[in-house]
């Protein structure tokens, strides 16, 4: 079944403490994504891979960090969290860009940090 | 920053009744996309309209991408209660900028 796997699905931190959130896809796909989704804010993209090794910022990369080391794992990372990184957020992956190609989004990590 | 306006942002309506949701921006967008997420999972996508003018069609749903790329809009014919969710638009900017902006969506309630 093609799917985009992500783990934790929920995660309760304190500020400070290292954590990476890790997404995974069975497509074969060559871009990949993670979004924070905040009420009233929607969703926010974090950062892009368009291929392994091409990471990119998008709207919201302050206070995370990515790689993409294989082709299908995009692991988010937060070095140091702070409550205001509290949030849902999601992984996705598409065949490539997006233009066309359908976005495939994981189940959601809810994030608390305290 | 390209910004994408989404409206209404809540919408309650009865079954049967017809509705629009529009999606509007000052940017222009080389494609975008309509999702409908459903609670506690990640949206999903219904449709991609990349040409000025483009008219797609879904059953009853009914998408149209602004002539000049800036705007959409979904239209629901016969609203039915598995209609209800959240629903986002979304923009690519185009050209090596693959960044894809969401609008904050519409909640749409069906009652039945």
């Amino acid at each position: 079944e093609a799917q985009v796997t992500q783990n934790p699905r929920y995660l309760i931190t304190v500020t400070g403490k290292k954590l990476t959130v890790t997404c995974s896809q069975n497509m074969n796909h060559e871009y990949m994504s993670w979004y924070r989704q905040d009420p009233g804010l929607g969703l926010r993209q974090i950062y892009y891979s368009m291929n392994v090794e091409v990471t990119d910022k998008g709207d919201v990369p302050e206070g995370y960090k990515v790689s993409r080391k294989e082709k299908r794992n995009f692991p988010l990372i937060l070095e140091s969290p702070s409550p205001n990184q509290t949030s849902l957020y999601f992984c996705a992956s598409s065949l490539w860009g997006l233009a066309g190609h359908e976005q495939y989004f994981g189940p959601g990590t809810r994030l608390t940090v305290t | 920053t390209q910004l994408l306006e989404q409206s209404p942002q809540f919408l309650s309506i009865q079954e049967g009744e017809n509705l629009t949701v529009y999606c509007n921006s000052s940017s222009v967008f080389s494609s975008l996309q309509w999702y409908r997420q459903e609670p506690g999972e990640g949206p999903v996508l219904l449709v991609t309209v990349v040409t000025g003018g483009e008219v797609k069609k879904l059953k009853r749903l009914t998408f149209q991408f602004g002539d000049a790329r800036k705007d959409s809009s979904l239209h629901i014919t016969a609203a039915q209660p598995g209609d209800t969710g959240l629903y986002l638009c979304a923009g690519e900017g185009g050209g090596s900028n693959y960044k894809l902006t969401f609008g904050k969506g519409t909640l749409l309630t069906v009652n039945p």
